[in-house]
């Protein structure tokens, strides 16, 4: 089956504008993630879901941020009134909660430039 | 909270060498699973190796294999006969069963012809 896809790949905003970031998960993965990975660094985490309960939102970094998935599958990042520390590239990843299987499958990411 | 630690920002190899790339984590958890990742230039992340750490043996998949030294809390990355594709950041990374995924600054690997 397809692995996981995140649209768009590519995204400049403007300083102040709203973003929405896509993410569709491997078909029947449980657990979704989100993570910020700055230029050079390793991704940090921001959100967790399970199904369509947001778990562990402790890493989102302000309230500007917002991730939702109402029906358990494709997910949502928003980022409100963007700031220029906003550009990163934001990786989604999914696992299927599965007895031993824990291994997350990232997607392509989106690079997110704020001007 | 839980760290991990990648203390070679930069590691090259010869083609066809092994080298070996050093992850260190601190974690007061007893049930954990480590990995490591792999990501190419521009291109997604994608799993090499994972262990859980109630297993004493070693994980190995082909030419990566791991060194995992549970109580020293330390987690290696051997890559045998290194190949030009294998060129990347490596990212060791920390779970403790899907709830609190940590990764590493990375190493970046370059593999010399």
């Amino acid at each position: 089956g397809a692995g996981v896809s995140q649209s768009p790949r590519y995204k400049v905003a403007k300083r102040g504008q709203d973003v929405a970031l896509r993410c569709d998960p491997i078909s029947g993965h449980v657990s979704l993630f989100w993570y910020q990975q700055a230029l050079g660094q390793g991704p940090e985490f921001l959100t967790y879901f399970q199904n369509e309960a947001q778990l562990d939102k402790s890493g989102l970094p302000s309230d500007r941020f917002f991730a939702e998935r109402p029906e358990g599958s494709v997910s949502t990042l928003k980022i409100q009134r963007t700031q220029q520390e906003d550009s990163a590239v934001y990786l989604c990843a999914s696992s299927s909660v599965a007895g031993e299987e824990e291994t997350q499958y990232f997607g392509p990411g989106t690079r997110l430039l704020v001007l | 909270a839980q760290t991990v630690t990648q203390s070679q920002p930069e590691m090259s190899v010869q083609e066809a060498e092994t080298v070996t790339l050093s992850c260190t984590y601190d974690t007061s958890e007893s049930d954990y699973y480590l990995f490591w990742y792999k990501q190419p230039p521009s291109r997604q992340m994608i799993l090499v190796i994972r262990q859980e750490a109630y297993k004493q043996q070693n994980a190995t998949e082909n030419r990566f294999s791991v060194n995992f030294q549970k109580a020293a809390k330390s987690f290696s990355l051997k890559i045998s006969d290194s190949q030009l594709g294998d060129a990347a950041m490596y990212f060791c990374a920390w779970d403790n069963y899907g709830q609190n995924f940590v990764f590493g600054p990375g190493t970046r690997l370059s593999v010399l012809p």
